[in-house]
């Protein structure tokens, strides 16, 4: 069973483009995390939503939207695509929201800007 | 601004080897720290955290060492096995309220047979 799901795994389109990347978690998990890798690995939070609620936003562009319908699914909208864009998007979820809270991830979107 | 240095960026091993990642941080308010690892075309996952009021965790081959005073923190893995070949990422937080993980830049671990 898999316990954090992307799709899709790989994502290749035009600059200018909307494109949106979906997550559910089957752990029964409170809270949800959109995380970005960039070409060099590095490993940088977006977003995070406890019980369908934003709690953590960082900087991110307001091209970035995540919108969680339930508990289970935190969904990626990402308007006008730039090349900037492209790197490796993981979800996660942890059992509340607390940073102590084991965060499990998902295997990742790999999005690649033309 | 990066608060979480990580070293090296890569390293290589021999089977049986210890291999030894070093993290230093900046913010003093940190009181979580955690390793994730990371196999190629997976997400990360924990590995093994450590809080500072201890100087030493031990997980299997696995040990975190925490100096405070230096603001920096290692991980060692004894008996290097090639399936522990992956990236290690550090990371650190604020434990309280809604605190998010500031990451390392990885290490590139390579075991050889």
């Amino acid at each position: 069973d898999t316990a954090v799901s992307q799709t899709p795994k790989y994502l290749v389109t035009q600059m200018g483009n909307d494109k949106s990347i979906k997550c559910e978690q089957n752990l029964g998990h409170d809270t949800m995390y959109w995380y970005k890798q960039d070409s060099k690995k590095f490993l940088k939070i977006m977003f995070s939503y406890n019980n369908k609620e934003l709690i953590i936003n960082e900087t991110v562009p307001n091209r970035f939207s995540p919108k969680s319908p339930d508990k289970a699914h935190l969904n990626l909208h990402i308007n006008s695509l730039e090349l900037g864009d492209s790197a490796v998007y993981f979800c996660a979820s942890s059992q509340g929201a607390r940073v102590v809270e084991t965060q499990y991830f998902g295997p990742g979107t790999r999005l690649l800007v033309l | 601004q990066q608060q979480v240095k990580q070293s090296p960026q890569s390293l290589i091993v021999q089977k049986g080897g210890i291999s030894i990642i070093n993290c230093a941080y900046e913010n003093t308010a940190f009181d979580y720290f955690p390793w994730y690892q990371q196999f190629p075309g997976k997400g990360p996952a924990l590995l093994i955290a450590i809080r500072p009021d201890v100087s030493e965790k031990k997980e299997g081959r696995f040990t975190i060492s925490f100096n405070k005073s230096a603001k920096q923190f290692s991980l060692h893995i004894m008996d290097s096995q090639p399936g522990d070949s992956a990236t290690y990422f550090c990371a650190a937080s604020k434990e309280s309220g809604y605190s998010t993980l500031t990451f390392g830049k990885g290490t590139m671990l390579l075991v050889s047979p």
